[in-house]
């Protein structure tokens, strides 16, 4: 399969700073990247999906891709309580999914 | 919108047991559907995908099989199952802009 890289942490932050997590992917025709929110216990939730170079912004978050580089990056504003959990990249390249490990955040009141 | 039917929630199974798990999709048609496979502590795996009744690609060699009857079917079975096959089974669609996942089946085989 397909090398999807995260650090698995657990990454630990204030209440209301900013989050960062990354993930790195060897597979040049990845076309889109996604991440995904996982708490435990429960299926991933569908956070956000980039296809080109550069920041899109949702909210509370940006994805960042960076295709030279190979990696991509979430960055979660005002962290909050709630947004503890384990968050997963994942990579397309035509009908297949792959996934990283997931990078376990704790947002701390 | 999209559903995603998964059963049971949880599954306890003695090694060497068979094992069926269904997933059924509403809502869309012909969809792309996956099975993924979580491990404890892991990431997910994909084991099986399909782009249409009776279409089925495989990613990983493993005592497990799957098998798309219908449109809106998939399935994830085994004739033997092994300790190893323990974790968190996933079913997921392609909705244009992600896989939608259902909600899973945690097995333990024992």
């Amino acid at each position: 399969q397909k090398e999807v890289e995260q650090n698995s942490g657990p990454l630990s932050v204030p209440e209301g700073a900013i989050a960062s997590l990354n993930c790195t992917y060897s597979d040049r025709g990845s076309q889109s990247f996604f991440w995904y929110r996982q708490y435990s216990g429960k299926s991933p939730e569908l956070i956000m999906f980039i296809y080109s170079n550069g920041d899109k912004e949702d909210g509370r978050f940006t994805a960042q891709l960076n295709k030279a580089s190979q990696y991509v990056s979430l960055l979660i504003r005002d962290s909050q309580p709630s947004d503890s959990a384990t968050y997963l990249c994942a990579v397309n390249t035509g009908n297949q999914f792959y996934f990283g490990t997931g990078t376990s955040l704790t947002v701390i009141p | 919108s999209q559903t995603i039917h998964q059963w049971p929630a949880t599954l306890v199974q003695p090694v060497g047991s068979p094992l069926s798990l269904e997933c059924t999709v509403e809502g869309t048609s012909n969809p792309n559907l996956y099975w993924y496979r979580q491990a404890a502590g892991r990431g997910l795996q994909l084991l099986f995908y399909s782009v249409g009744i009776g279409q089925i690609s495989s990613e990983v060699p493993q005592n497990l099989s799957a098998s798309r009857p219908q449109d809106r079917q998939f399935i994830l079975s085994s004739k033997k199952l092994l300790l190893s096959d323990s974790g968190f089974y996933l079913c997921a669609l392609f909705t244009g802009t992600g896989l939608f996942f259902g909600s899973g089946t945690q097995l333990s085989v024992l």
